[in-house]
This record gives C-alpha cells, sequence and structure tokens, in this order.
C-alpha cells in the first residue's frame, strides 16, 4: 500500500514558466491537502480537495495557483508565471477522513531561478 | 482559522536530557494531532489525541491534552540524536476544511 506519492521531488523552473505539482494520495483516500514550507519556517495551509471539489482555497493565492483533484488521476497544484517567491518545499497530505491522522508526502521542493 | 500557539520555537539540548514543546490554543479543540519533520524530510504524523486530560506514551514520548482541551504537550526523556527534527501540533478545524499548524518546534540534540 503506496504512501502517498508526489512528483517530481525536485523541480527547477526559469521566472515567468509554470509548474505542475502532482500528488496520488494514499489507496483510498477521498481528501487531499497542499501545503507551503519556506525554508526554516512551518507550513501553511494552502488548499482542501475532495475527488472533483475545491472544498477551501482560503490559503492559495488569489492569482497564479490552481489545484484539481479530478476523478481520475493524481491532484495537481499548478503555478502560472513562477516568481523567486514561489520557491519552497510544496507538501501533499491525504486522508481516509477528515478528523484523522494525516499522511504526508515526501513534497516537491521548487527552485525558481 | 484559529491560531495555535506552540512553544519554544527552538530547543537545544544535551543529549541524555529531557525535551518538552507546548501548543495552547484560545479556543477548545476537538482533538490535537502531532507530527515530527526530520531536517529536509516530510511531516510524520505521531499520535491524535481526543479525550480531556488525555496521556499517551510511545517509548521515550509522552503526549498530554489538557483538561480543558486547549493545550497539549509532548515531552521527549533522554534525548537521544534521533529526536532531531521539527515538532509541529495540528489542531484539525471541526468542519475539517483547513487544518491548521503550530509554528513548530525545532529541536537539536548535540551529542
Amino acid at each position: 500500500n503506496a504512501g502517498v506519492m508526489q512528483n517530481p521531488r525536485h523541480l527547477v523552473r526559469r521566472r515567468g514558466q509554470e509548474a505542475r505539482l502532482r500528488c496520488s494520495p494514499m489507496k483510498g483516500h477521498s481528501h487531499v491537502y497542499w501545503y507551503r514550507q519556506l525554508p526554516e519556517e512551518g507550513l501553511k495551509f494552502m488548499v482542501y480537495l475532495q475527488k472533483e471539489n475545491i472544498i477551501d482555497e482560503s490559503g492559495m493565492p488569489k492569482e497564479r495557483f490552481s489545484a484539481e483533484f479530478p476523478k481520475e488521476g493524481p491532484s495537481i497544484l499548478r503555478i502560472q508565471q513562477v516568481v523567486r517567491g514561489d520557491s519552497a518545499a510544496y507538501f501533499c497530505a491525504s486522508s481516509l477522513q477528515t478528523d484523522y491522522g494525516y499522511t504526508f508526502g515526501s513534497g516537491t521542493r521548487l527552485t525558481v531561478v | 482559522g484559529q491560531q495555535v500557539m506552540q512553544i519554544p520555537q527552538y530547543q537545544h539540548v544535551q543529549e541524555g536530557e529531557d525535551f518538552t514543546t507546548y501548543c495552547n490554543s484560545s479556543t477548545t479543540l476537538s482533538n490535537i494531532q502531532w507530527y515530527k519533520q526530520r531536517p529536509g524530510g516530510h511531516p510524520v504524523f505521531l499520535i491524535q489525541l481526543v479525550k480531556s486530560g488525555e496521556v499517551k506514551k510511545q517509548k521515550r514520548l509522552t503526549f498530554q491534552f489538557g483538561e480543558a482541551k486547549k493545550n497539549s504537550s509532548l515531552h521527549i526523556t533522554a534525548t537521544q540524536t534521533t529526536d532531531v527534527g521539527t515538532y509541529f501540533c495540528l489542531r484539525p478545524e471541526t468542519s475539517g476544511s483547513r487544518l491548521t499548524f503550530g509554528e513548530g518546534t525545532q529541536l537539536t540534540v548535540n551529542p
């Protein structure tokens, strides 16, 4: 039973390019959360999704960022026209239900040059 | 979401010393979870506390949930170098829509 799979592990993008981060939750988990972590800082909530639905995107910047969790396939966090300030580790977590322990993926380290 | 205050932000100990981190909330929590993140790693779920006054142990780790369910602590007895990392508490919102992490306590252990 594979854990939460995130890819790529490392991603380098030039300013202005697009970044696509993928997250496959644990089998049977229908709740997916995305977090951003800047170096030496805590985990900041971005978005909470269930299959085909965005439940809470209050932590997501209004521009350039979008997320989806389609019926088939992984959840995608998309960052358009990346800037240096987007450089961070992006973690995805999934759970079987709310109020349960959350399983985190290994994260995607995004570097914008 | 409501804030969860975690203290201290940093803690340096000698191997063998004890360590405690605290999470405090201004509002009553339905439950609280604890996670550990090793340097360069990802958060790993440690435990969930649900009941008022609950105490749970995992080897050298002791987790407590306050009687009023507004605070929680994680205590490590006789730290080892393998305990190095950042310990986060997590307050799930009752609606489940947002997970609010404390800022974490970064523990370093000198051998």
